[in-house]
């Protein structure tokens, strides 16, 4: 196990809503990151957070953003939230390695009705 | 064009075959280099990084080609727990570490 939990599992929202998600990142781990996996997809970067600072960002709309707190737990939050918002979030914390390795959570399932 | 691209598969290979991945990329100042492979509604695992000079785990080999901005990723001995999606992901270091990946390649192994 990488030692990274989110959640919740799954979550049903409709069109219009906001949502917030949560990630806890492996001991000592500082650097987290969120991606978007679309169904049939690949994962796609939204940002990145070390040490409580975004410091790094893909192409998402501003409604996506995020925090992290100081023992480096994270949170995802959409507002607005759209259709095409429906996806598997999944949230990444950076390994020691020098080549920028990342450990992937379980993910949250999130549907948008 | 996609920054990564990989064939979408699927693959059906036997139990015993062996079977190989390609993958392309697109910047030729993505740093680092990994295979991923992810489980049916489950998150993304690491197999491997991939190293210029080539590297092997078991039964899984990675090769890398800066010049070609080429990576691939062979299997031997094919297992029915081998049957999987397989993402091929680049690091964009510069500041802040983005992992790009392909959309995957299923492999479906049958007995």
């Amino acid at each position: 196990e990488t030692g990274v939990t989110q959640s919740p599992t799954h979550l049903i929202k409709t069109r219009g809503q906001q949502v917030t998600l949560r990630c806890s990142s492996q001991s000592g781990h500082n650097t987290v990151s969120w991606y978007q996996q679309a169904l049939g997809q690949g994962p796609q970067f939204i940002f990145q957070y070390y040490r409580e600072e975004e410091n790094g960002r893909g192409n998402f709309p501003p409604r996506f953003s995020g925090l992290q707190f100081p023992n480096y737990s994270s949170e995802l939050n959409v507002n607005a939230l759209e259709l095409d918002d429906s996806a598997l979030y999944l949230c990444a914390s950076r390994g020691t390695s020098g080549d920028g390795t990342q450990y992937f959570g379980p993910g949250t399932r999130l549907t948008v009705l | 064009r996609k920054e990564v691209e990989q064939d979408p598969g699927p693959f059906n290979v036997p139990e015993g075959a062996t079977v190989a991945f390609n993958c392309t990329y697109s910047n030729s100042a993505s740093q680092s280099f990994f295979w991923y492979r992810q489980d049916c509604r489950k998150e993304p695992k690491l197999l491997m990084s991939v190293y210029s000079s080539g590297n092997e785990d078991g039964r899984f080999t990675a090769q890398l080609n800066r010049a070609s901005q080429y990576i691939s990723l062979l299997i031997r001995d094919s297992k029915l727990s081998d049957s999987a999606t397989y993402l091929c992901v680049v690091n964009l270091s510069g500041g802040y570490n983005k992992l790009i990946f392909g959309a995957g390649t299923r492999l479906a192994v049958h007995p």
